[in-house]
């Protein structure tokens, strides 16, 4: 079964330009989260995404916003970008409570954003 | 205010000795905790679980024990394996009701296998 697939997997950004970057989830999962880390602060969960619509919501700026699509894949978008967003933006998909207390999420390779 | 510490960013074991990762939390309501595995330049990837409902868990050489009334998870690797070097992170969920929220992650510490 493939794994998660992450596009593009580096990107180099301008401040104040926008981004936008893709996440297939495992065939079957239809929770997809996303995750911001960075050297300082880790990991650090932006938000989740299941049957199309946002579950939860991590503690950032409303410049973070994303989607999903019908057959689950997502798509996470920056804008307005800063330097500080400069990142490796993971993200993971799960089966989502489907199995009780059952949540392990599978990562994709992440996106590295630079912002210069 | 970090809810999940791992207060070892690194940590150096032989080859062949138990590794011993640990791991605090502060949030009571934590119902579901994990231990994820990261290599450079990968996603983390699942290694191991445990519910609140538990006190241990095992799978092949990764047992994970928790400890509800002192708030704190460790994980065991035995043997250690020169593969095992890696980034350990350990990460828990808090279950809303209406729906599970994402994980909050420790920092991380970087097991080190010395051969």
């Amino acid at each position: 079964k493939a794994g998660v697939t992450q596009t593009p997997r580096y990107l180099i950004k301008t401040r104040g330009q926008q981004v936008t970057l893709s996440c297939s989830p495992i065939s079957g999962h239809r929770s997809v989260s996303w995750y911001q880390q960075t050297p300082g602060q880790g990991l650090q969960f932006l938000f989740e995404y299941f049957s199309e619509t946002q579950r939860n919501k991590g503690n950032f700026p409303g410049r973070f916003s994303g989607r999903q699509f019908s057959n689950s894949r997502s798509e996470m978008n920056v804008s307005t970008l800063e330097l500080g967003d400069s990142a490796l933006y993971l993200c993971a998909s799960s089966l989502r409570g489907l199995a009780g207390y059952e949540y392990e999420q599978y990562f994709g390779p992440g996106t590295r954003l630079t912002v210069t | 205010d970090q809810q999940v510490k791992q207060n070892s960013p690194s940590l150096s074991v032989q080859e062949g000795r138990i590794s011993i990762l640990n791991c605090d939390y502060t949030n009571s309501m934590f119902d579901y905790f994990l231990w994820y595995k990261k290599y450079p330049a990968e996603g983390p990837t699942f290694l191991i679980s445990i519910s609140s409902i538990k006190d241990k868990n095992e799978d092949g050489r990764f047992t994970v024990f928790l400890n509800k009334s002192a708030k704190h998870l460790s994980l065991h690797i035995v043997p250690s394996q020169p593969g095992d070097s890696a980034v350990y992170f350990c990460a828990a969920r808090l279950y809303s009701g209406g729906g599970a929220d994402g994980l909050t992650f420790g920092k991380g510490t970087h097991l080190i296998i010395q051969p």
